[in-house]
C-alpha cells in the first residue's frame, strides 16, 4: 500500500527544473505533497483530489493522473531553499490514513 | 500559536524500560495522529484519534499505546521499549483527517539501547 517515489535522490544547480514521480498500485482518492527539510518536521506543500487538477504555488506545482494512480511533483527554477526530502502520501478508499512514500531526497546546490 | 509540540526532543531508553511521549495542540484539532519514521521507510501511522475519547490503530501499533482524554493532548506510550523502537516519532494534527492538511510536531528522537 505504500506509494513508490522516484527517483531517491537528484541533485540541482539553481535554476534547474526537477520531477519527483509518485506510484500507487492501488485506486487513489487524493495525493498530498509534504517536504521535510533535515532535522525538522515535515511541512505540508499541496493536496491533488480525484480529477487530474494541477494545482500549485510559486514555482511548485503538481499534477494527479487517476487513471494512472501516478502523481508527478514539478519544481521549476529551483533555489536553494528547496532543499529537503519531499513525501507523498496517498489517501486510498476504504483506508482512513495517508500512506507515506519513502521520500526523495532534492539538493540544490549554487 | 505554538501549534503542535512534542517533549521530550530526545530521549534514550533501555530495553524494558516505559515511558510517555507528550503531544499538545493548541489548534482545536480533531484529528491528531502518532507517525514513526525510520532511515529509508518513510513515515508510518503508529496510532489515531479522531476526537477526544476516540483512538483507533495505524499501521504498526504493537509496543505503543495511546489515550485521548482532552482534545488537546494525546500521548504516546511505549509499554516495554524495545532497540526495534528507535525511531523519530512525530505528532501530527487536523483539522478533520488525515486527508486534510496535517500540521507536525518538530519530533521525539528516541533510543532504546
Amino acid at each position: 500500500q505504500q506509494p513508490v517515489q522516484s527517483p531517491q535522490a537528484v541533485i540541482l544547480r539553481e535554476g534547474e527544473d526537477a520531477v519527483i514521480n509518485c506510484s500507487s498500485s492501488k485506486a487513489l482518492y487524493s495525493v498530498h505533497w509534504y517536504r521535510q527539510k533535515h532535522g525538522e518536521a515535515p511541512v505540508f506543500l499541496m493536496i491533488l483530489l480525484k480529477g487530474g487538477e494541477q494545482k500549485g504555488h510559486e514555482k511548485i506545482s503538481a499534477s494527479f493522473n487517476e487513471k494512472k494512480q501516478q502523481s508527478s511533483l514539478y519544481l521549476t527554477a529551483s533555489q536553494l531553499s528547496y532543499s529537503g526530502t519531499y513525501f507523498c502520501g496517498t489517501e486510498i478508499p476504504g483506508a482512513n490514513n495517508l500512506f507515506f512514500g519513502t521520500g526523495t531526497r532534492l539538493t540544490v546546490i549554487p | 500559536n505554538a501549534g503542535v509540540t512534542q517533549t521530550p526532543k530526545f530521549q534514550v531508553l533501555k530495553t524494558g524500560q516505559s515511558m510517555t511521549l507528550q503531544c499538545a495542540q493548541d489548534m482545536n484539532h480533531e484529528y491528531m495522529s502518532w507517525y514513526r519514521q525510520d532511515p529509508g521507510m518513510g513515515l508510518r501511522l503508529i496510532h489515531y484519534s479522531v476526537g477526544a475519547g476516540i483512538t483507533d490503530q495505524g499501521e504498526v501499533p504493537n509496543g505503543y499505546n495511546v489515550s485521548r482524554s482532552t482534545t488537546e493532548d494525546f500521548p504516546l506510550r511505549l509499554l516495554s521499549a524495545a532497540p526495534s523502537q528507535t525511531s523519530v516519532y512525530f505528532c501530527a494534527s487536523s483539522h478533520r483527517g488525515p486527508t486534510y492538511e496535517q500540521y507536525f510536531g518538530p519530533g521525539t528522537r528516541l533510543t532504546v539501547t
